[in-house]
Parts: structure tokens; C-alpha cells; sequence
């Protein structure tokens, strides 16, 4: 069946650096990609997100790349601060409403 | 805007007994999600109402689940009865019409079942 693979699991970096996490999926039909931020004790909160007629979109320190033909998708954030902890999710859709997840990334930000 | 507002916010009951977890979506918003959250299967789909109309439920994982909209409000999902294989992170999310793939995401209810 369809399915998004994400990497890495955890992901630890000195604050002021760069994050980068990435995304495969399986799904060619996919068309919507979405990136959630989950902090602790909320529900997933929507970051970015791109189309897939589209192959990069930016907003401010994070950004998001889309590679049709690998069907990889990635997240970048720069500059990164102590509040950008948390655990990001990666989503491909194909149609309107299936949601098929990545597994997540905790990131750390040290400070 | 208040957001998609669940409750309780968590919940710790025995095993047999009936767990009922509430969700007010977005005033506007006429798509309703249940997601279960866990750490083997991550973020799950349990079923997906449109214009308080259940639209694919084929995510609830047995006769134990059911869920309700009778208004576009509100919703709830129960179980009955609870076993503890269902303890788990329980999501509620909205979203609106014109842009039904864009999740508003409630706080969740955390379910325990001893």
C-alpha cells in the first residue's frame, strides 16, 4: 500500500544552525504535501505545505523541496531556535482527505 | 477563533468500561477527522465526516468504535467496550470546505485503559 518513509527519527542541532529532513512516498498520485509540527501536549499544527505543480515554497526560515521524479520531498529550516523543538510530521495526500504520514522527526535545538 | 476544542483532555478508565471523547470543530469548518496516535502506528484515521455525513469509516478498527456528528458542532467518538490495546492519543481535526486537505488539529484527548 501507499506509504511515506521519513528520516531521521531524531535530528539534534546547535541553535543558529540548519534542519533538514526528508521524505520519500510511494504513491505517484500524490499531489499535496504537507509538513506538521507537533509540540508536547498539542495536536499537530500545519507548517508549510507544497503541490505537487510546484517544487519549492518558502516562508520565512522554513521551506519546503519537491522532487517529482524521485518523489522525495524535504523540510528546511534555518536559523533554527530552541521554540523549533518538536517533533515535525511529513503527509502526502493523493485526492482530498487520505492523509498518509511520514513517522515523524524529533528535532532538538540546543542551545 | 478558538480552534477545534476537544475534551476531556485526558481520560483513565478500565478495561469493559465506556469511553466517550468529545470534539467541537472550527465554526465554518465542514470536514471532521478522528485521527488515533500512537508510537507503533504513528497518526491513524479513524473516520472522516462531510456536512456531518460519514464519509469513509473504514480507519474505526472494530464494532467497539463508533462515531457520531448529529450537528456541525459537535462530534463523538466511543468506545465500548474499552480495552487497554486502546489507550492512545485521540485527535480531532477540522477543516474548511474550500481547502478540505488543510487539518486543524485539536489538543487531543490522552486515553489510559487499565
Amino acid at each position: 500500500g501507499e506509504n511515506v518513509e521519513q528520516h531521521p527519527s531524531t535530528l539534534s542541532v546547535q541553535e543558529g544552525d540548519s534542519a533538514v529532513i526528508k521524505c520519500t512516498y510511494s504513491d505517484s498520485a500524490s499531489n499535496y504535501f504537507p509538513w506538521y509540527k507537533q509540540e508536547l501536549g498539542k495536536g499537530p499544527q500545519l507548517i508549510i505545505d507544497i503541490r505537487s505543480n510546484v517544487g519549492e515554497k518558502k516562508d520565512q526560515r522554513i521551506a519546503v523541496t519537491l522532487n517529482k521524479t524521485a518523489k522525495h520531498f524535504s523540510l528546511h529550516i534555518t536559523e533554527t531556535q530552541p521554540e523549533d523543538s518538536a517533533v515535525y510530521f511529513c503527509a502526502a495526500i493523493s485526492g482530498t482527505y487520505k492523509y498518509i504520514f511520514g513517522t515523524g522527526t524529533r528535532l532538538k535545538v540546543l542551545a | 477563533d478558538a480552534g477545534v476544542i476537544q475534551s476531556p483532555r485526558h481520560e483513565v478508565t478500565e478495561m469493559g468500561q465506556e469511553v466517550t471523547l468529545r470534539c467541537k470543530p472550527i465554526s465554518g469548518h465542514n470536514s471532521l477527522f478522528w485521527y488515533r496516535q500512537t508510537m507503533m502506528r504513528g497518526l491513524e484515521l479513524l473516520i472522516y465526516f462531510n456536512n456531518n455525513v460519514p464519509i469513509d469509516d473504514s480507519g474505526m478498527p472494530e464494532d467497539r468504535f463508533s462515531a457520531k456528528m448529529p450537528n456541525a458542532s459537535f462530534s463523538t467518538l466511543k468506545i465500548q467496550p474499552s480495552e487497554p490495546r486502546d489507550s492512545a492519543v485521540y485527535f480531532c481535526a477540522s477543516s474548511p470546505e474550500a481547502q478540505v486537505e488543510k487539518l486543524f488539529f485539536g489538543s487531543g484527548t490522552q486515553l489510559s485503559v487499565l
